[in-house]
């Protein structure tokens, strides 16, 4: 149990299905992530929510698109992608605030586009 | 750009050895450093960080050094066992909070029995 609970586990869709991972930390943060990690790649910020706003988004495509009701609840609603999409997404939960930036990562959505 | 990144993709070493996986940055910026662990099927789990004004930082059965000098960082970890096998990252932070997190492509560690 990491404390960042991400669902589904895995999910394969076809290039014009809708889908919608989902994340919840139940660490008390006040800040959370989707991390796109792809095969001999480093980590890739997508989107960052600090007190359910967003307040970073590194240039990610607008078919991925992400929802934050709560400071507990993170959702990334996708629609026609692209098989270059598949990857492990990764949600991720923080005090934004926190010195050593240290993140807690959820085991991550693993994500197949046919 | 600024980048964050590990020597070699693969090390492989014999239970019980001690193994070091190194990392190489690149700003000289950088307030913290952090090591992660990710084993097969799950996400990354902290390991360890280190602040620019360390040398050398413990846990147990790892230690952390930092060589500002030559912007190198490297992960020890002390009779390695097979629940040690996974990719390491290294991770810089140079702005402050979580935001600021430049992650390394990894090291996949293998520990051969």
């Amino acid at each position: 149990e990491t404390g960042v609970t991400q669902t589904p586990r895995h999910l394969v869709m076809g290039m014009t299905n809708k889908k919608s991972l989902k994340c919840e930390q139940h660490l008390g943060h006040n800040a959370m992530y989707w991390y796109k990690q792809s095969a001999k790649k480093p980590l890739e910020l997508m989107f960052v929510y600090s007190l359910e706003e967003r307040v970073e988004n590194n240039s990610v495509p607008s078919r991925f698109s992400p929802e934050c009701p709560n400071s507990s609840h993170l959702f990334l609603h996708l629609h026609t992608l692209q098989p270059e999409d598949s990857a492990l997404y990764l949600c991720a939960s923080s005090y934004r605030d926190s010195a050593t930036g240290e993140l807690f990562f959820g085991e991550g959505s693993r994500l197949t586009v046919l | 750009g600024e980048s964050v990144g590990l020597h070699l993709p693969t090390l492989s070493v014999q239970e019980g050895d001690n193994s070091i996986i190194n990392c190489a940055y690149s700003n000289s910026a950088s307030d913290y450093f952090i090591w992660y662990k990710q084993e097969s099927g799950k996400g990354p789990q902290f390991i360890i960080d280190i602040r620019s004004n360390m040398d050398k930082r413990q846990g147990q059965r790892v230690t952390v050094l930092l060589n500002k000098t030559v912007k190198h960082l490297s992960l020890q970890i002390a009779a390695t066992q097979p629940g040690d096998s996974a990719v390491y990252f290294c991770a810089e932070n140079t702005v402050g909070g979580a935001d600021g997190l430049t992650f390394g492509k990894g090291t996949h560690l293998i520990i051969q029995p």
